[in-house]
């Protein structure tokens, strides 16, 4: 049974663009969470989704960010028009269930810079 | 929100027991104490869960005492490959999303 999977692993960006990070839970997961860590810093939570419905995004930024965890497909973390402080590493991690015993398996992260 | 406090760091030798002590106050009547350990450039791997007394697994030990306001994780033997940074989570109550609040976490550094 393979793990999470995040693509890319490193991605570079230019400010003002955009970036999209891609996120496949475990089979037989649907439930995924985004979390993001800065340098030298713990894991953030970001935002949790089921299949098509965001259910928590409390912790995502007001502006430029969204997510989605479509039907069919990986859930993507969108950042437009990125800036500087956006580089950091962008961890998915998923659950077969949202209850807190639930353990959660966390993929290798994408390592965001902004140049 | 049940907060957790725990050490920044801590040092220990090759084939040493270490125990990191994590205090959650305010912890709810149905909070789950969990445990993750993090490497470097990688995601947190779970270590272990429990809810009180005491629990084991093949990596680990985790203590919780009758008030559950705090727990101590167990490492038994540590090798240099334990270097890293364990975490300390207790989940939100009744209404819980599932999402985790990670607090700094104790860096653990394993010397020869």
């Amino acid at each position: 049974n393979a793990g999470v999977m995040q693509n890319p692993r490193h991605l570079v960006r230019r400010r003002g663009q955009e970036a999209r990070l891609r996120c496949s839970p475990m089979k037989g997961h649907s439930h995924v969470y985004w979390y993001r860590q800065l340098p030298e810093e713990g894991l953030k939570f970001m935002v949790y989704l089921q299949k098509e419905n965001i259910i928590d995004e409390s912790g995502m930024p007001k502006e430029r960010f969204s997510a989605e965890f479509p039907k069919e497909g990986p859930s993507i973390l969108r950042i437009q028009q990125v800036v500087r402080g956006d580089s950091a590493a962008y961890f998915c991690a998923s659950s077969p269930s949202r209850t807190q015993q639930e353990t959660q398996y966390f993929g290798p992260g994408t390592r965001l810079l902004v140049l | 929100l049940a907060k957790t406090t725990q050490p920044i760091s801590m040092d220990s030798y090759e084939g040493q027991e270490v125990n990191i002590t994590c205090s959650h106050n305010n912890i709810a009547t149905n909070d789950y104490i969990t445990w993750y350990q993090q490497f470097p450039s990688q995601g947190p791997r779970f270590i272990i869960q429990g809810y009180k007394t005491k629990v084991t697994n093949e990596v680990a030990s985790l203590f919780i005492p009758a008030d559950r306001k705090s727990s101590t994780l167990s490492l038994p033997r540590v090798s240099l490959s334990d270097t890293a940074v364990y975490y300390c989570l207790v989940a939100l109550g009744s209404g819980n999303t599932g999402k985790l609040i990670f607090g700094q976490g104790t860096t653990l550094q394993v010397k020869p």
